[in-house]
């Protein structure tokens, strides 16, 4: 199956500093990657996905650049607020028919600090 | 138009005893997820569902079972809670297809002593 690995663990930013997270997936048949923000005591909500036929999408200050040849994606936050700090996750989409499932990274801790 | 909503918000159990967690969607998605998320582990695919009426095993199934009677509900049960089970649970829906949005549900936070 799919394992999708995400670096760094933690990471604290200077307010207006940018942020950046790794993630690398092992399938080469995956071919959607969603990142997800989950802000204290909510539940995860999508903030911004890309597919395999693309390399790059912004959406204001936050973008992600994803590798097919080396399966690697990052996201990229800009211009970091207080209101960014939160849990990150990556995901990318299992492969084979009939598959609906997300594998997600173990996720990220920013902490953007004023 | 609440989203996806779950029932109950925390729970505390003691090891053995059995419980139902109840997750309702009012968006008419088809798929329904339920994961749970335990520190430095993210989130793991408990059970889905493509539709009523069925359901499928995830990546943790064990010790778990689920039903999908009405399109808007998914119940996730626990027989007999071990604390092993002790987690933050989150029902989500999508309209389908892998690469869907996933909407969530604010979780249940569920203590097994």
């Amino acid at each position: 199956g799919e394992n999708v690995e995400q670096h760094p663990s933690t990471l604290s930013v200077q307010e207006g500093d940018s942020a950046v997270i790794k993630c690398t997936y092992s399938d080469s048949a995956s071919n959607y990657f969603p990142w997800y923000k989950q802000e204290l005591g909510k539940g995860p909500q999508l903030i911004i996905d890309i597919r395999s036929n693309v390399g790059e999408k912004k959406d204001q200050r936050i973008a992600v650049t994803l590798n097919k040849t080396a399966k690697h994606f990052s996201l990229h936050i800009t211009e970091t607020q207080p209101e960014d700090s939160a849990v990150y996750f990556c995901a990318a989409d299992l492969s084979g028919a009939g598959s609906y499932q997300l594998t997600f990274g173990k996720g990220t801790k920013l902490s953007v600090i004023p | 138009n609440a989203g996806v909503t779950q029932t109950p918000k925390f729970r505390v159990l003691k090891t053995g005893q059995s419980m139902t967690l109840l997750c309702a969607q009012d968006m008419n998605h088809e798929y329904m997820y339920w994961y749970r998320q335990d520190p430095g582990m993210g989130l793991r695919l408990i059970h889905y569902s493509v539709g009523e009426g069925t359901t499928a095993k995830g990546e943790v199934p064990d010790g778990y079972n689920v039903s999908r009677l009405k399109k808007q509900n998914f119940l996730l049960g626990l027989e007999s809670a071990a604390p092993s089970q002790t987690s933050v649970y989150f029902c989500a829906s999508s309209t389908g297809l892998a690469t869907a949005e996933q909407y969530f549900g604010p979780g249940t936070r569920l203590t097994v002593t």
